[in-house]
């Protein structure tokens, strides 16, 4: 079975443009969740979806991020326009339904120059 | 403020030994508390998990202790190996929405 695929694994932008993440969750899983990890830290939740809604976005810098799951099944997170700060590990994972075990992907690694 | 808090950052164990990861967290509602190992490169991967229900729960070398009393949770992985070199998160969940990591601990199995 497939895990979780996120693209691209890497991405250097300068600062003030824009970048998109990409991830397609394990198949059959309702539940996507978008982290963010800064180097040395643990996952921060970003944004969690229940099928095509965002059930939880209340740590979502919405100046900055967006996301969209319009169908239910991939999903995208975007940065427009890219922050020094905002440098870090982009993770996506996915789960059957929310409270049951989350499947991350490898993580997009973004550097803002 | 950190809801799970984790100790220590980093840790270095011989082969063989046995390596202790604790967490702490303030908020009772918690009732999922589940343990990530991330190897470089790699997303988190769950590794074992508890319910407050239980002082304990053993999967092989791996083992979770849990305090209920004192707000407390910790790994303990038994016979320690090279490959178990790598990061370990603690986190703590209500019901299963928003999961609180801890901020890692780094664990070098020595040969």
């Amino acid at each position: 079975e497939a895990g979780v695929v996120q693209s691209p694994r890497y991405k250097i932008i300068e600062k003030k443009q824009p970048v998109a993440f990409w991830c397609n969750p394990i198949s059959g899983h309702n539940t996507l969740y978008w982290y963010l990890q800064n180097l040395g830290q643990g996952p921060e939740l970003l944004i969690r979806y229940e099928n095509e809604e965002a059930v939880d976005d209340s740590q979502l810098p919405k100046d900055r991020f967006s996301a969209e799951r319009l169908k239910g099944v991939d999903s995208t997170l975007k940065i427009q326009p890219a922050e020094l700060g905002d440098s870090a590990v982009y993770l996506c994972a996915s789960s059957q339904g929310s409270g049951n075990e989350q499947f991350f992907g490898p993580g997009t690694r973004l550097t803002v120059l | 403020q950190q809801q799970v808090k984790q100790s220590p950052q980093s840790l270095i164990v011989q082969k063989g030994g046995i390596s202790i990861i604790n967490c702490a967290y303030e908020n009772t509602a918690f009732d999922y508390f589940p343990w990530y190992q991330q190897f470089p490169g790699k997303g988190p991967a769950l590794l074992i998990a508890i319910r407050p229900d239980v002082s304990e729960k053993k999967e092989g070398r791996f083992t979770i202790s849990f305090n209920k009393s004192a707000k407390q949770f910790s790994l303990h992985i038994m016979d320690s190996q090279p490959g178990d070199s790598a990061t370990y998160f603690c986190a703590a969940s209500q019901s299963g929405n928003q999961f609180y990591f801890g901020t890692g601990t780094s664990l070098t199995v020595i040969p």
